[in-house]
C-alpha cells in the first residue's frame, strides 16, 4: 500500500531565509509525487510534480522539490522565504507499479509560517 | 477557462437529514474525486470515479455515496447526516492518466447539528 508521512506539524521560518518541507513515502513500485499548497479557506493548489527524470523539480511560486530515491523523500524547498508562502502544504504520492491509475494519498499537512 | 466548481460552499444541516453536495468540472477529465479535510487527519478519500458509471469506495466512505450519470458532475450524499460529517469537502478532478495532476475545486465547509 502507498502511504506518505509530513513529518512536521508546524515550521516556522524568517522572511528572506531558506526554507524546506519535508515528505516521505513509501509505494511498491516507481513514485509519482506531487506538492499542493492550500492557502485559508481554498482549496487545494498544484504546486509541482515528479514523474520521472531529473531529481530536482522546479514548480510555481519559486517553489522546488527534490526527489530521494534511497531515502525515499521528496522534500519541498525555496531559496528564500516570503511572508505570502505562509499556508498549509501536503504532499502526496501515487502508486506507478502497475501503470495503473490509482487515488492519490496525501500527506497530514505542514503548516509554514513564514516571519517578517 | 474550464474550472471545478462545489456548492453549496458553506451548508447547515441536522442530523438524519439527507444532504447532497454538488460538484462540476468543465475540464471533461475522466476522474474525478471527494475527500474531506479535518484537523489532525489531513485529506481522506471518500469515494472516487474513473468514467460514467463507475464508482469506488475510498477510506472514508461509509455514510457517503455517489453517483456518476455524465462527465461534468459526480454528487456526493449523506444519507443520514451525523455530527461526526461536519467536515470541510473537497472535489477533485484528472484527466485520466497516472501522472496527470489531480484539480481541486473550492470546497463546502458543512456543519451538522
Amino acid at each position: 500500500a502507498q502511504s506518505v508521512a509530513q513529518p512536521e506539524d508546524q515550521v516556522n521560518v524568517a522572511e528572506g531565509n531558506p526554507l524546506t518541507v519535508k515528505c516521505t513515502y513509501s509505494v511498491s513500485g516507481n513514485p509519482y509525487l506531487f506538492w499542493y499548497v492550500q492557502y485559508p479557506n481554498r482549496g487545494l493548489q498544484f504546486l509541482l510534480k515528479y514523474i520521472t527524470g531529473d531529481n530536482l523539480v522546479k514548480g510555481s511560486y519559486g517553489f522546488e522539490a527534490e526527489f530521494n530515491k534511497s531515502q525515499t523523500s521528496f522534500h519541498l524547498k525555496k531559496p528564500s522565504a516570503l511572508v505570502s508562502d505562509s499556508a498549509l502544504y501536503f504532499c502526496a504520492v501515487r502508486d506507478g507499479w502497475n501503470s495503473g491509475n490509482t487515488p492519490l494519498v496525501f500527506g497530514k499537512g505542514t503548516r509554514l509560517s513564514v516571519i517578517a | 477557462d474550464a474550472e471545478i466548481t462545489q456548492s453549496p460552499r458553506h451548508k447547515i444541516t441536522e442530523t438524519g437529514r439527507q444532504v447532497t453536495l454538488a460538484c462540476h468540472q468543465t475540464w471533461n477529465h475522466n476522474n474525478m474525486f471527494w475527500y474531506r479535510q479535518d484537523l489532525g487527519h489531513g485529506l481522506r478519500l471518500i469515494h472516487y470515479s474513473y468514467g460514467v458509471q463507475d464508482t469506488n469506495k475510498g477510506e472514508v466512505s461509509d455514510g457517503y455515496s455517489v453517483s456518476r450519470s455524465n462527465t461534468e458532475d459526480l454528487p456526493l450524499t449523506l444519507e443520514s447526516a451525523a455530527s461526526s460529517q461536519t467536515s470541510v469537502y473537497f472535489c477533485a478532478s484528472q484527466e485520466g492518466g497516472p501522472t496527470d495532476t489531480q484539480y481541486f475545486g473550492p470546497g463546502t465547509r458543512l456543519t451538522v447539528l
